[in-house]
């Protein structure tokens, strides 16, 4: 079964600092892979996603997240963070095929930033 | 870029009671719906697939009875959480879907049940 790991449950950085969040998957085929930010009491929304295409993937607000096969990652990276990156983080993948496709959450990476 | 509405955006009900939420993509056509729910802290669990026009398809452990999905049309479906009671107080999140991958996610829907 395809599921993804998040390590951390929080992360600490100052403003200004080097942003990364963690994320492993397991999958026995080239999965698709996304990542997910939420503002409190909002819905979601994609940062960004990988399809088997660049590895290193580039998103909305000056978030990357980079596809290693070998480490089975794909951690999000901030060079620079800001206040209002403070949100929660979810990395996601997408399970099955056609109208059967399903997208299973990662148990989320709250980052806080601190001026 | 697409967009996803939920009606209401907070729900205070009686236990006992029934109460029902919409989903609608406001600028495009989604044949497929998902619901999730997410309790305090947690991620968001799947709950429902739901195909317009036909039954949605229940996660092991979700109670289609108690979770009536609807999917009426290519830009609406509803969620009706039947006899609610206080665990079932939650946040609910539906997403629609667009070509082979790109979901969408509505804001979602507080509910408290007293």
């Amino acid at each position: 079964a395809q599921s993804v790991t998040q390590l951390g449950s929080h992360v600490s950085v100052s403003e200004g600092a080097l942003v990364l969040l963690r994320c492993n998957y397991s999958s026995s085929v080239p999965p698709y892979l996304f990542w997910y930010v939420q503002y409190p009491n909002q819905g979601l929304q994609l940062l960004l996603k990988y399809t088997s295409a660049a590895t290193l993937v580039k998103g909305i607000n000056g978030f990357e997240a980079e596809f290693k096969k070998s480490e089975t990652s794909f951690h999000l990276t901030k060079p620079s963070a800001h206040m209002s990156d403070a949100a929660e983080y979810f990395c996601a993948v997408r399970r099955g095929s056609g109208g059967y496709q399903k997208v299973t959450f990662g148990t989320g990476t709250k980052l806080q930033v601190i001026p | 870029g697409a967009v996803v509405s939920q009606h209401p955006s907070w729900v205070i009900c009686k236990s006992g009671t029934s109460v029902k939420i919409e989903c609608r993509s406001l600028d495009f056509q989604a044949t497929t719906m998902f619901w999730y729910r997410q309790f305090p802290k947690q991620s968001l669990m799947l709950m429902a697939t739901s195909n317009e026009g036909s039954k949605a398809t229940y996660e092991q452990g979700v109670e289609k009875d108690k979770f009536l999905i609807n999917h009426a049309s290519l830009t609406l479906s509803t969620l009706t959480v039947t006899s609610a009671h206080p665990e079932d107080s939650s946040f609910y999140i539906c997403s629609a879907r667009v070509g082979t991958y790109e979901q969408f996610f509505g804001p979602g829907t507080r509910l408290t049940v007293l």
